[in-house]
């Protein structure tokens, strides 16, 4: 079972300051299959980018990600009030799915 | 638009079982297959397993396996969960999640969530 693990736990930062969101996993992957959502209190989590690096559908440019084989990261190049919140990965290694621990992204 | 729309919250003594609904709207209901997802309180998502709407063998995650069946109707668009021998420790949201599709989608990523339904266990 592949597991990822994501860094840091929680990332203190201000308004309009750039996060950067590790996750890494315990064998080289496939980034076709890396995905990133947001979850905020109380809500369902919401799909932000998929295979690794592509946005999904009215996912504002400011997220991006990036990486490949076991390293993989998603940034938010400024972050907004309403960006203040839990994030995980999450892969698919051909017959599981699997999450991430989840980064919190508090203000500073 | 898609959305899932699930049961409502749940309260259920130790030993006994839970069925968790899912309704479809909005899309194809048996063009792209479903997950279920579960949080327990203030902790991370668990990923459950993912089952076919038009029916065959669902894929459950190792840890639930033997516990959990998930199952389909396709004339209502509604996907059931049902998890058996409930403990403590199974207290959580539970979400249902569709799989946008393979190649060409978005690669197998949940691109559209239920709203959640709370099952709590406790004596």
């Amino acid at each position: 079972e592949i597991v990822l693990t994501q860094s840091p736990g929680t990332l203190s930062l201000s308004p309009g300051e750039r996060a950067t969101l590790s996750c890494r996993a315990s064998q080289s992957v496939s980034s076709n299959y890396l995905a990133w959502s947001q979850q905020k209190p109380g809500q369902a989590p919401r799909l932000l980018i998929y295979g690794a690096s592509s946005r999904a559908t009215g996912i504002p440019d400011r997220f991006s990600g990036s990486g490949s084989g076991t390293d993989f990261t998603l940034t938010i190049s400024r972050l907004e009030p309403e960006d203040f919140t839990m994030y995980y990965c999450q892969l698919y290694d051909g017959s599981q799915w699997t999450f991430g621990q989840g980064t919190k992204v508090e203000i500073k | 638009q898609v959305q899932l729309v699930q049961s409502g919250a749940e309260v259920k003594k130790p030993g006994a079982s839970v069925k968790v609904s899912c309704r479809a709207s909005g899309y194809t209901f048996t063009n792209f297959y479903l997950h279920w997802v579960r949080q327990a309180p203030g902790q991370g998502l668990e990923w459950m397993g993912i089952m076919n709407p038009t029916g065959g063998t669902p894929t459950y995650g190792q840890k639930l396996h033997g516990r959990v069946t998930m199952t389909s109707d396709t004339s209502t668009s509604t996907v059931y969960m049902e998890l058996s021998s409930l403990r403590s420790e199974d207290t959580a949201v539970y979400y249902c999640a569709r799989d946008c599709g393979g190649a060409g989608s978005c690669s197998h990523a949940f691109d559209h969530w239920g709203q959640g339904t709370l099952v709590t266990v406790s004596s």
